[in-house]
């Protein structure tokens, strides 16, 4: 299986600051005949079920701010959230599809307002 | 509208089994692979089994094989699972996505909010 290690585990930032979350996978997750990142991002909030913000690892999903980026190829992704505002406060996963039959996610990170 | 709604979750003893069931609309669901994935209480997110469009391609985490049956109902336009010899450490809020394609190796774009399933005695 291919592992999926988030760093850091939580952090806390001011609103209207930068967030950086790191995303690393135990093996590359590009496919070289499409050139693709089989790399996605899951935001939870509490109570809520995970929603799609990003998939081919920088790709937006279709109603997700512009504030939200990824970036990253083979086996070191970010997730960027370039202006924190209150409602961002959540989990966040990253997950990974290049694997045959064997989807994996990230341990998650936790983001605070600071 | 997709909407995902999960059922069938409750208390079980360990080494019983339990059917949890995934109905959906809003969407042509013959032509998406379906998803379960499952979260422990405070804990992260953890897939657990997905199917292509016509059952041709079933995969599972090596926690649930063996032990879990993913299947669909592509006219009623349901997905289960069925999970037997249950342990404490499947306790946990299992629920249903919509794959992005129809073969299981994709991203999730839709998410039920999930039945909760406790094993305990």
């Amino acid at each position: 299986d291919i592992v999926m290690t988030q760093s850091p585990d939580s952090l806390a930032v001011s609103l209207g600051e930068r967030a950086t979350i790191n995303c690393k996978s135990s093996q590359s997750v590009l496919y070289s005949s499409n050139n693709k990142n089989y790399l996605a991002w899951y935001q939870q909030k509490p109570g809520q079920p995970p929603k799609l913000l990003i998939y081919w690892a920088s790709t937006r999903e279709s109603g997700v701010p512009d504030r939200f980026s990824g970036s990253g190829s083979g086996t070191d992704f970010t997730l960027t959230i370039s202006s924190l505002q209150a409602e961002d406060v959540a989990v966040y996963y990253c997950q990974q599809y290049y694997s045959t039959l064997s989807i994996t996610f990230g341990q998650g990170t936790r983001l605070e307002i600071k | 509208e997709v909407q995902l709604v999960e059922s069938g979750g409750g208390l079980v003893q360990p080494g019983r089994s339990l059917r949890l069931s995934c109905a959906a609309s809003g969407f042509t669901f013959d032509d998406y692979a379906m998803h379960w994935v499952r979260q422990a209480p405070g804990k992260g997110l953890e897939w657990v089994s997905g199917i292509s469009w016509n059952s041709g391609s079933i995969g599972y985490a090596d926690s649930v094989k063996g032990r879990f049956t993913i299947s669909r109902d592509n006219a009623k336009n349901s997905l289960y699972l069925q999970m037997n010899s249950l342990r404490a450490e499947d306790t946990a809020l299992y629920y249903c996505a919509k794959g992005w394609s129809l073969v299981v190796d994709y991203y999730f774009d839709y998410w039920g909010q999930g039945t909760l399933v406790t094993v305990s005695s």
